[in-house]
């Protein structure tokens, strides 16, 4: 595709719902990331894959989050039993090839829980 | 562990004003260091970026040099335009990118 893209654009979840958010990567690419950003904050890192595999999970904040990338393309973040801090803003990005060149970034979802 | 720090905001500026945004860094190693902007309702976009010491990243009129000496990468502009108005974020990159807490930027015609 032109770019990446994530879906919903908006999500709005009671306390204690799970939510999943997607995200397509560019075509192509062999990298996928997922950041959190806060309101008034810059991005932080959440996880990265390379094709399938998910090499890094760091910024997983709890075992509440979860990601996959099971045909190494589209991805899903998924955020179990929702807490109020985890309104934020998720954002994802795609590479060609690793963390070390230009990663491309969707518009993001903004998930509001309640 | 790695950090950047970036000047808070909002600026407001008139247009064809001259901006400087203040960003300094706290890393180990060399890492290279970038700025990213994220116009309304967009995705967040590369605007420039330096990979070593005395590098001079520039794009769209802005430029910012890596500075090692001060740990620093200011961005600058001679002549901003009401179209520059969005949220920069500094940012490095060792094992992954690190960014700042965003400065936001109006410009008024």
């Amino acid at each position: 595709g032109a770019g990446v893209s994530q879906s919903p654009r908006y999500k709005v979840a009671k306390r204690g719902q799970d939510v999943a958010l997607r995200c397509d990567p560019i075509s192509g690419h062999v990298s996928l990331f997922w950041y959190q950003q806060a309101l008034g904050q810059g991005p932080e890192f959440l996880t990265y894959f390379q094709n399938e595999a998910q090499l890094d999970k760091s910024g997983l904040p709890s075992d509440r989050f979860f990601a996959e990338r099971p045909e190494g393309s589209v991805s899903t973040l998924k955020i179990q039993r929702t807490q109020q801090e985890d309104s934020a803003v998720y954002l994802c990005a795609s590479s060609l090839y690793g963390a070390g060149v230009e990663q491309y970034f969707g518009p993001g979802t903004r998930l509001t829980v309640t | 562990g790695d950090s950047v720090t970036q000047m808070e905001g909002p600026v407001t500026l008139s247009e064809e004003a001259c901006l400087t945004i203040n960003c300094t860094y706290t890393a180990t190693g060399y890492p290279s260091l970038f700025w990213y902007v994220q116009y309304p309702g967009e995705g967040l976009q590369l605007l420039l970026k330096a990979t070593k010491a005395d590098d001079k990243g520039s794009n769209k009129g802005f430029e910012a040099t890596y500075r090692k000496e001060t740990t620093s990468f200011h961005l600058e502009k001679g002549s901003v335009q009401v179209s520059d108005s969005a949220v920069y974020f500094c940012a490095l990159r060792s094992d992954k990118i690190i960014f700042g807490k965003g400065t936001r930027l109006h410009i008024l015609p």
